[in-house]
């Protein structure tokens, strides 16, 4: 069955501290990623995806084919990072799935 | 200034009523998308309309269908609304969805 896990529910850093939100999935064939956040008060938003390899906000995410693996990584966390941050595969179906989430605090 | 808008923002409804809900995607987005977002939990996938035809459903009942149209316009209808329905339900448009969608801000529904 496809599945998208992000296993933590929640994850609290310092401000100035590396940071990496993990996705793991299940799929059959290449599904095409994306991470999504919804900051507080917020509509959710697109972040990233991995077929343009960019870097927003000085988060990038690699795509691990090896390992199933998404995770979403910045070196030094900033509070205004402190959001919902959603993983979510694209299938062969074009239906987009999410995960179950990460709430991310950035202490100061 | 994301052009994705939907209406109304709450609703509050009985169990067994039918209700309709509406969205207006971004000009140009052929592709749109509903989901249903529990308290707590990531979106699930309702079904998606390209073009105004259905191409894509998750596991959700036939209660749950929809419309798509010309103007970029869409709704989606709920029949025979049940406790577990409340939630809050979001409209996602993209012009190709490799691109990624562009989500509005939801409908927060309520069934008492």
């Amino acid at each position: 069955a496809q599945r998208v896990t992000q296993p933590e529910k929640l994850l609290s850093v310092f401000k100035g501290a590396p940071v990496e939100l993990k996705c793991n999935y299940s799929y059959s064939g290449s599904p095409e990623l994306f991470w999504y956040v919804q900051y507080s008060r917020q509509r959710l938003q697109l972040l990233l995806r991995h077929i343009s390899r960019e870097s927003i906000k000085g988060f990038t995410a690699d795509l691990n084919k090896g390992e199933t693996s998404f995770h979403l990584k910045k070196p030094f966390a900033q509070e205004e990072d402190s959001a919902m941050y959603y993983c979510a595969p694209l299938d062969s179906a074009r239906q987009l799935t999410f995960g179950s989430g990460t709430q991310l605090t950035v202490l100061p | 200034e994301t052009g994705v808008t939907q209406s109304p923002t709450h609703l509050i409804k009985t169990r067994g009523q039918q209700v309709t809900l509406r969205c207006s995607s971004q000009s140009g987005h052929n592709t749109v998308s509903w989901y249903q977002q529990a308290l707590g939990q990531g979106p699930q996938f309702i079904f998606q309309y390209y073009r105004e035809e259905e191409n894509g459903r998750g596991n959700f009942p036939p209660r749950f269908s929809g419309l798509q149209f010309p103007n970029y316009s869409s709704e989606l209808n709920v029949n025979a609304l049940e406790l577990d329905d409340s939630a809050l339900y979001l409209c996602a448009s993209s012009l190709e969805d490799r691109v990624g969608y562009t989500f509005g801000s939801g409908t927060r529904l309520t069934v008492v």
